[in-house]
C-alpha cells in the first residue's frame, strides 16, 4: 500500500459530461502529480502541484484543470470529455519536487461512452 | 524538450537476466529513474541514479552513463512475478520539477 488514495476506483460516464477524480497524498508528501495512461501507453504528465501552488504543467488540454487544497489532497476536473479521454489516471505523491520516488495511487479508471 | 527511448517488448525465462535500455535526451539532467508496473496497477518505484555507475538492490541493478545519456535495468534471476512493464524516467529541467516517463517496457517471463 503506497498510502496515497484515489477514488472513484471506476467511473463510467457520457460524452459530454464532467468528472472529478480525488486524491488524497501519502502522508506528509507535499507534492502532487497527475498521469494519464491510456491503453498500451506511457504514463503522460498532466499537472504538478506542490504544498498548494501549481508547479509544473504538462500536455493538459484546456478542457481538463486541478488544484490541490489546503489539506494538501488533489481534485482533477475533467470537461466535456470525449472518447478519447478514457484512460487510467494515477495520482503520485513525494516529500518534495526533488528526487524522492514518486508513491503512486490505484488510479482511477475513466470510460467515456 | 525531453525524449525517453527504451524497447517495447522483452522476453526471456525464469533464472535468466535480462537487461531493458534506456536512452535519452533533456535540456537538463537530474537523474534516471525506474519504475515497475504490474498489468493495470499502480507504478512502484525501483531504482534512482543520479550519478555514473551501478546501483544495486537485490536481483534489480540499474546503471546510468551520464556522458552517454544512457541507462540500463539489470533483472537477474528472473521470476514469473518479475512479468511487469518497466518504464525509465528523468526529471528535468525545462518540465519544472515534473518526472517525465518513457513509455515502457513490457517484460514476459516464461517458464
Amino acid at each position: 500500500d503506497s498510502g496515497v488514495t484515489q477514488t472513484p476506483k471506476h467511473l463510467i460516464t457520457a460524452t459530454g459530461q464532467r468528472v472529478t477524480l480525488r486524491c488524497s497524498p501519502r502522508s506528509g508528501d507535499l507534492s502532487v502529480y497527475w498521469y494519464q495512461q491510456s491503453l498500451d501507453q506511457g504514463l503522460q504528465f498532466l499537472i504538478q502541484y506542490y504544498n498548494g501552488e501549481e508547479r509544473a504543467k504538462g500536455n493538459i488540454l484546456e478542457r481538463f484543470s486541478a488544484q490541490q487544497f489546503p489539506d494538501l489532497h488533489s481534485e482533477l476536473n475533467l470537461s466535456s470529455l470525449e472518447l478519447g479521454d478514457s484512460a487510467l489516471y494515477f495520482c503520485a505523491s513525494s516529500v518534495d519536487t526533488g528526487d524522492s520516488p514518486l508513491h503512486f495511487g490505484n488510479g482511477t479508471r475513466l470510460t467515456v461512452t | 524538450g525531453q525524449s525517453l527511448e527504451q524497447p517495447s517488448e522483452v522476453t526471456a525465462v525464469e533464472g535468466a537476466i535480462v537487461q531493458i535500455n534506456c536512452t535519452y535526451q533533456t535540456s537538463g539532467f537530474y537523474g534516471l529513474s525506474w519504475y515497475q508496473q504490474h498489468d493495470g496497477g499502480a507504478p512502484t518505484f525501483l531504482s534512482y541514479n543520479a550519478l555514473d555507475g551501478l546501483e544495486e538492490t537485490g536481483r534489480f541493478s540499474s546503471f546510468l552513463s551520464r556522458s552517454d545519456s544512457y541507462g540500463y535495468l539489470l533483472l537477474q534471476e528472473l521470476q514469473m512475478k518479475d512479468s511487469a512493464s518497466y518504464f525509465c524516467a528523468v526529471r528535468e529541467a525545462q518540465a519544472g520539477t515534473a518526472l517525465i516517463f518513457g513509455k515502457g517496457t513490457t517484460l514476459s517471463v516464461s517458464s
